[in-house]
């Protein structure tokens, strides 16, 4: 699986949008992205997962650049549950995960 | 709530004891997987189970036992563990043949070995 890179925190006020980026400047041409987040003391919760054309569902919207090398989650109105640590995985579809990395630390503040 | 539970939610054991973790779940997953997240490391696969066969092993040493009686439950056992084992023990399932889309948690069980 292709590497990715994730700025390790970022805050955001609540009521604002939390854009989170994700370099993955290696990856293969049927490899996705996929987007999960963990709250504190949580299992990871999967959040949404794209090719190359951008998606959006009830929880966020991710924006995949033309080239693929990087991308972006868009949490529209952060509230204070949100918290959390977001993790970008690139994988071929119906493969395993072997790690998540050390993910993009969200913090939203009132 | 994901539909994956897991037992004990906390457990704390000596080197000498035999524990077993304990992950269920509701979705009709054929896919089942353990995990294992230690203090300031990334979450890290340990076993995968595909129709209760095991298909990956991410070299986990031996005082790690899995089973996987059916489709809907997995155990880890436990036994002469070493103090950094110490983690947080999360189970997942998914739908479909060798991983799928996306992978439902448990909440996870917080292991201390003393």
């Amino acid at each position: 699986d292709a590497k990715t890179t994730q700025p390790p925190s970022m805050d955001c006020a609540e009521g604002r949008a939390a854009n989170l980026p994700c370099n993955h400047s290696t990856i293969s041409g049927n490899e996705y992205v996929y987007w999960y987040r963990q709250i504190h003391s949580q299992g990871p919760q999967y959040i949404i997962h794209g090719l190359k054309n951008n998606e959006t569902n009830e929880m966020a919207s991710l924006i995949i650049t033309e080239d693929r090398k990087s991308s972006t989650l868009i949490l529209p109105h952060a509230t204070l549950r949100d918290t959390a640590v977001y993790y970008c995985i690139v994988r071929v579809e119906g493969s395993y995960i072997p790690t998540f990395g050390r993910g993009t630390s969200l913090i939203v503040h009132p | 709530e994901t539909g994956v539970t897991q037992t004990p939610r906390h457990l704390v054991m000596g080197m000498t004891n035999k524990k077993s973790l304990k992950c269920e779940q509701h979705l009709g997953h054929n896919a089942m997987y353990w995990y294992k997240q230690s203090a300031k490391k990334p979450l890290e696969l340990m076993f995968v189970y595909n129709f209760k066969e095991q298909t990956e092993n991410n070299s986990v040493p031996s005082r790690f036992s899995p089973e996987c009686p059916n489709s809907s439950h997995l155990f880890l056992h436990l036994h002469t563990l070493q103090p950094e084992d110490s983690a947080l023990y999360l189970c997942a399932s998914s739908q479909g043949s060798q991983g799928a889309r996306e992978q439902y948690f448990g909440p996870g069980t917080r292991l201390t070995v003393t």
